[in-house]
């Protein structure tokens, strides 16, 4: 089975920088992915790793290690709207047809 | 360009009944995914189709079926509602059914299904 864990919430500040850890234990590894989702909306496609390292797009960055399961979205110059819940994703298999997600992280900004 | 459009957007029903829940995907896209969110929790898989055809099905009991049109538009058909069925029912598309690379999902913005 797939266990994808992530923390409940988070509080940060307006301009502040948060960083949401993902661990994951799967049976197989192919892909992991960060989503975003607003209140009531579907869940948009924040970025994807494959290989360790950082991925960086904008004022978010993504890391992974495949090493020791994890995974942290880093969201910089926090904005309002980027109060929303951030759901980590893992692909296990290469062939794997499907996205188990953790529960997800609720961030909230505060002014 | 439309993204993934679903319909009904609520809906409410009762115990017992049946619902059925409709996706249409991004044009070109060949696949489709259905994942059931419940409150609080992350998607969880139900079904992916691709070219019509069934490719994966996730831990869901046989009350819950799927098919996809050849338009590439999906139902999802839930018979017998439990109150546990109480969820948002989001439809997904992508290109490909899971070859190497991202082959990113496209979320719709799902259907609310309220059982009383």
């Amino acid at each position: 089975g797939q266990n994808i864990d992530q923390p409940t919430e988070m509080t940060a500040t307006e301009g502040a920088i948060v960083q949401i850890n993902c661990t994951y234990q799967t049976s197989g590894f192919n892909g992991l992915f960060w989503y975003q989702q607003h209140a009531g909306e579907a869940p948009t496609f924040l970025s994807y790793n494959v290989l360790d390292g950082l991925e960086e797009k904008g004022r978010f960055s993504s890391f992974l290690s495949r090493s020791k399961g994890y995974s942290y979205l880093l969201l910089k110059e926090l904005q309002m709207k980027d109060s929303a819940s951030y759901l980590c994703a893992v692909r296990a298999l290469s062939n794997d047809y499907k996205l188990s997600f953790g529960a997800g992280t609720t961030v909230t900004v505060r002014a | 360009d439309a993204g993934v459009t679903q319909s009904p957007t609520h809906l409410i029903k009762t115990r017992g009944q049946h619902v059925t829940l409709r996706c249409s995907p991004i044009s070109g896209h060949k696949s489709v995914s259905w994942y059931q969110q419940v409150l609080g929790q992350g998607p969880q898989f139900i079904f992916q189709y691709y070219e019509k055809e069934e490719r994966g099905r996730g831990n869901f009991p046989d009350r819950f079926s799927a098919r996809q049109f050849p338009n590439y538009s999906s139902e999802l058909n839930v018979n017998a509602l439990l109150l546990g069925d109480s969820a948002l029912y989001l439809c997904a598309s992508s290109l490909g059914a899971g070859e190497a690379g991202a082959n990113v999902l496209t979320f719709g913005a799902g259907s609310r299904l309220t059982v009383l």
